[in-house]
């Protein structure tokens, strides 16, 4: 079974759509992260969350939200998707107890017409 | 500012070759550094952390802090070895940091 749960794996929509990207751990991990891996610029922190009250922005943060619903839950929202948000998606936790050692999801594959 | 450089994006050695992946870093405080592998198909793993200065896969690391590195070395590549590597630093120590990585190297070994 695996520890860190995204869905949709794979999602294709159009320019303008709302979409979700949801995460589930069953790691008990306080904190929770989401990327995106795009070729040639690597993985880019978008938002993070220490625990269920904590969230803060990433480096590349505008046109993303996210909500933590649970300790165990963390979604990444695109309001209004666009092209160039086209990319891997990925969603990973740690904790502190466990030196911040990151476990990644397997990824969710967004591409937007 | 966090900064951590991996200049190469391709690699390629033959197998039992010895292969190095670069990493440099700029930060102002004291660094923990880490590589994460990415396999074909598979999730992004931890390789190795700069402070179990452990040899996982014949994988080593040292942190050399005069020269702002982390440099990934094995000393006889094996074909399985081939995966995306990325270096991340973490800022602000464990219990307030956040992990940023390099932009990755892919490392091929080929037969």
């Amino acid at each position: 079974d695996a520890d860190v749960t995204q869905t949709p794996r794979n999602r294709i929509t159009k320019t303008g759509k709302r979409i979700m990207l949801e995460c589930s751990q069953t790691k008990g991990h306080d904190r929770m992260y989401w990327y995106r891996q795009d070729p040639g610029l690597g993985l880019r922190l978008i938002y993070y969350s220490f625990d269920v009250k904590d969230i803060n922005k990433g480096e590349i943060s505008d046109g993303y939200s996210v909500s933590r619903q649970a300790q165990a839950k963390f979604s990444l929202s695109l309001e209004s998707a666009i092209p160039n948000q086209t990319a891997l998606y990925f969603c990973a936790t740690s904790s502190v107890s466990g030196a911040n050692v990151l476990t990644f999801g397997a990824g969710s594959r967004l591409t937007v017409l | 500012a966090q900064r951590v450089t991996q200049p190469e994006k391709l690699l390629s050695v033959f197998k039992g070759a010895p292969v190095e992946l670069k990493c440099n870093y700029s930060y102002s405080g004291s660094p923990e550094l880490f590589w994460y592998v990415q396999y074909s198909r598979q999730r992004l793993q931890l390789l190795l952390r700069h402070i179990s200065r452990e040899s996982i896969k014949g994988f080593t690391a040292d942190l050399n802090k005069g020269e702002t590195s982390f440099h990934l070395k094995k000393p006889f590549a094996q074909e399985e070895d081939s995966a995306m590597y990325y270096c991340a630093l973490i800022s602000g120590g464990s219990t307030l940091g956040r992990l940023y990585f390099g932009r990755g190297t892919q490392l091929t070994v080929w037969p």
